[in-house]
């Protein structure tokens, strides 16, 4: 089945450092690409995403490419901030008349001043 | 406009009772999803709702069901409690039938502890 793996966490920067989260996938389809946010007490927010592949998603500094060719997707920032502390999810959908998204496992991301 | 709301946030409950979780979507959403989101399997689907029938079931026991409601409003029951069944709830809405373009809003979670 359909499947997301992103590299095990926690991730500790420091404030102005490159983020690199890796994300690939297994699908059989052609998913859309998610990556969610979650900080600490809430729920999930969207924070970019990529429809077909070569698309970049892009918000609030973050950006992903939808590598079709790698199947990966994997979450960048140039100059990460202590609020951007938090755990980051990297999911899929199917192009099927469904909600269901699926999952990584999720990595914290912990920024120091 | 406001948000997704879930109720209650946080619920406490002892081994082999039941207990039902409520959702409210943000207004004109027709959608609504729920995931359980535990440490050790991460986010999983339950189920979806859309105009009051279930689209879609994740891969959960039958003590796990749901309903929605004409108004959009969906709960969740879980019977016959089970330790593991300690997790955070989480239900999403969209406008629509919900297809990669259209964006699920999540709500806070319900934090469900069993003991």
């Amino acid at each position: 089945g359909d499947s997301v793996t992103q590299m095990e966490g926690p991730v500790t920067l420091s404030e102005e450092a490159f983020l690199t989260i890796n994300c690939t996938y297994t699908a059989t389809g052609y998913p859309s690409l998610f990556w969610y946010v979650q900080y600490p007490g809430e729920g999930l927010q969207l924070l970019l995403k990529a429809t077909k592949a070569d698309d970049k998603g892009s918000n609030k500094g973050f950006e992903a490419t939808y590598r079709k060719e790698t199947t990966s997707f994997h979450l960048e920032k140039g100059s990460v901030q202590v609020s951007d502390s938090a755990v980051y999810f990297c999911a899929l959908s199917d192009h099927g008349n469904t909600g269901k998204l699926i999952f990584g496992q999720g990595t914290t991301l912990q920024v120091k001043p | 406009k406001a948000g997704v709301t879930q109720t209650p946030r946080y619920l406490i409950k002892t081994r082999g009772q039941q207990v039902t979780l409520s959702c409210s979507p943000i207004s004109g959403h027709r959608s609504v999803s729920w995931y359980q989101q535990t440490p050790g399997q991460g986010l999983q689907f339950l189920f979806e709702y859309f105009s009051e029938t279930q689209r879609n079931k994740g891969n959960f026991p039958g003590r796990f069901s749901g309903r929605q409601f004409s108004n959009s409003r969906s709960e969740m029951n879980v019977s016959t409690l089970e330790l593991g069944d300690s997790a955070l709830y989480l239900c999403a809405s969209s406008l629509y039938l919900v297809s990669p373009l259209s964006e699920q809003y999540f709500g806070p979670g319900t934090r469900l502890t069993v003991t």
